[in-house]
């Protein structure tokens, strides 16, 4: 399964957009882009998924690369709702999503 | 429509006993997988099941087996437990179609004693 690389950790200010990376450099041509989130004491949370084109839903968008070599999870205004570990999988034929260590999202007031 | 439930929420046991977890599905999901979280590994891949047969599997040793009933219901069964078995057990199910989004429970907390 390929594997991605995000930053550990990132901050950011109620209200303002947030943009957070993650590179998969070994993606091949018919790996889907997954993103969960998880908040404290929960289960993971569905975010969004896309193959090759930018997905926008009510929660936010996913800009990927043209090489697909790297994506960004784009949320338009965090809230402190927002405030959780964000994991970037990637899923092919295996079918199984293959959670990394994700990037801690921190959203101050 | 309900969520995923899982039973039960928590649970204490000592090594060497054996465990079944139990995980419902969301209604007309028909694939079901399984995760283990701990602090120091994250999130890993058990197994998944689809139509009661087991269609993917994780590295985990034999000691960690599941099955699924005809109404989609999964249970995943862990014996001899050891210390390190102590994690957080999630169960998500979704529809039949490939890389639909996943619906996880709240997991089952399990503690080896």
């Amino acid at each position: 399964d390929a594997k991605t690389t995000q930053p550990n950790s990132m901050e950011s200010n109620e209200e303002e957009p947030v943009h957070l990376p993650c590179n998969h450099s070994t993606i091949s041509g018919t790996d889907y882009i997954h993103w969960y989130r998880q908040l404290p004491s929960q289960g993971p949370e569905y975010v969004i998924h896309g193959l090759t084109s930018n997905v926008n839903n009510r929660m936010a968008s996913l800009a990927i690369a043209e090489d697909r070599k790297s994506s960004t999870l784009i949320l338009h205004r965090a809230t402190l709702r927002d405030a959780a570990v964000y994991y970037c999988i990637l899923e092919g034929g295996s079918e199984k999503l293959v959670f990394g260590k994700g990037t801690k999202l921190t959203v101050n007031p | 429509k309900a969520g995923v439930t899982q039973t039960p929420r928590y649970l204490i046991k000592t090594r060497g006993q054996q465990v079944t977890l139990s995980c419902s599905p969301i209604s007309g999901h028909r694939s079901v997988s399984w995760y283990q979280q701990t602090p120091g590994q994250g999130l890993q891949f058990l197994f998944e099941y689809f139509s009661e047969t087991q269609r993917n599997k994780g590295n985990f040793p034999g000691r960690f087996s599941g099955r699924q009933f005809s109404n989609s219901r999964s249970e995943m069964n862990v014996s001899t437990l050891e210390l390190g078995d102590s994690a957080l057990y999630l169960c998500a199910s979704r529809t039949s179609g490939r890389y639909n989004e996943q619906f996880f429970g709240p997991g089952t907390r399990l503690t080896v004693l």
